[in-house]
């Protein structure tokens, strides 16, 4: 059983600053990561993913996402956020070598970007 | 572009009374699921299939049923509504895998 934990409930900052928003993850075998956005009122949006191969991934928006198998860890950055980007961010994991795409979601995080 | 459309968009049902909701997809992908939202528990999955006739539990399934009548359509019934239903429910669809989900808009359900 995987479980993904997200520490912080809540995350202020403005516009302009950086920030990270973090995910922990915990399973045995080999899984895939993903991040999902969900703005107020609105269905889950796809940010990125890491399946294999380059830790640093790219998504849409200028997000990344870095993946460390020895933290066990998938945190989520933006160098300099909008206020548009005030949301629901959700860290998702799912088991490789299967084909349910069954996703176990943290609990996630909101973010408040200040003009 | 993906499409995941849900209806109805709010419901308001009865103690023991049936609901039925409806998820339509034109993505032409083999897998859906059913997730809900609850506040402090993030998404959580009921429900999933790989194609039409097939329905699969999830985490969480007690209380509810799925139908998957064609590659478009997956439905989650609640034959006995009860309050601790109250929810936000979401369908997705995806290829499966390692693939990403897409998610319809969501049903708020409020079970008086």
């Amino acid at each position: 059983t995987q479980t993904v934990s997200q520490s912080d409930a809540h995350v202020t900052v403005f516009e302009g600053d950086s920030v990270e928003l973090r995910c922990n993850y915990s399973y045995g075998g080999s899984i895939y990561l993903s991040w999902y956005i969900q703005h107020h009122g609105r269905g889950l949006q796809f940010l990125l993913k890491y399946y294999s191969g380059n830790p640093v991934v790219q998504g849409v928006n200028g997000f990344e996402a870095e993946f460390s198998k020895s933290d066990s860890s998938f945190h989520l950055r933006k160098a300099s956020v909008h206020w548009s980007d005030s949301a629901v961010y959700f860290c998702a994991v799912s088991a490789t070598g299967a084909n349910t795409g069954k996703l176990t979601f943290g609990h996630g995080t909101i973010l408040r970007v200040h003009p | 572009e993906a499409a995941v459309t849900q209806s109805p968009r709010n419901k308001v049902a009865v103690t023991g009374g049936k609901v039925t909701l409806s998820c339509n997809q034109t993505n032409n992908h083999n897998n859906m699921y059913w997730y809900r939202q609850d506040t402090g528990h993030g998404l959580r999955l009921i429900h999933y299939s790989y194609g039409a006739g097939s329905t699969e539990k999830g985490d969480i399934p007690d209380g509810y049923k799925a139908s998957r009548p064609s590659q478009e359509n997956f439905s989650l019934i609640l034959e006995l509504a009860t309050p601790s239903q109250t929810s936000v429910y979401f369908c997705a669809s995806g290829h499966g895998g390692a693939s990403e989900q897409y998610f319809g808009p969501g049903t708020r359900l409020t079970v008086l």
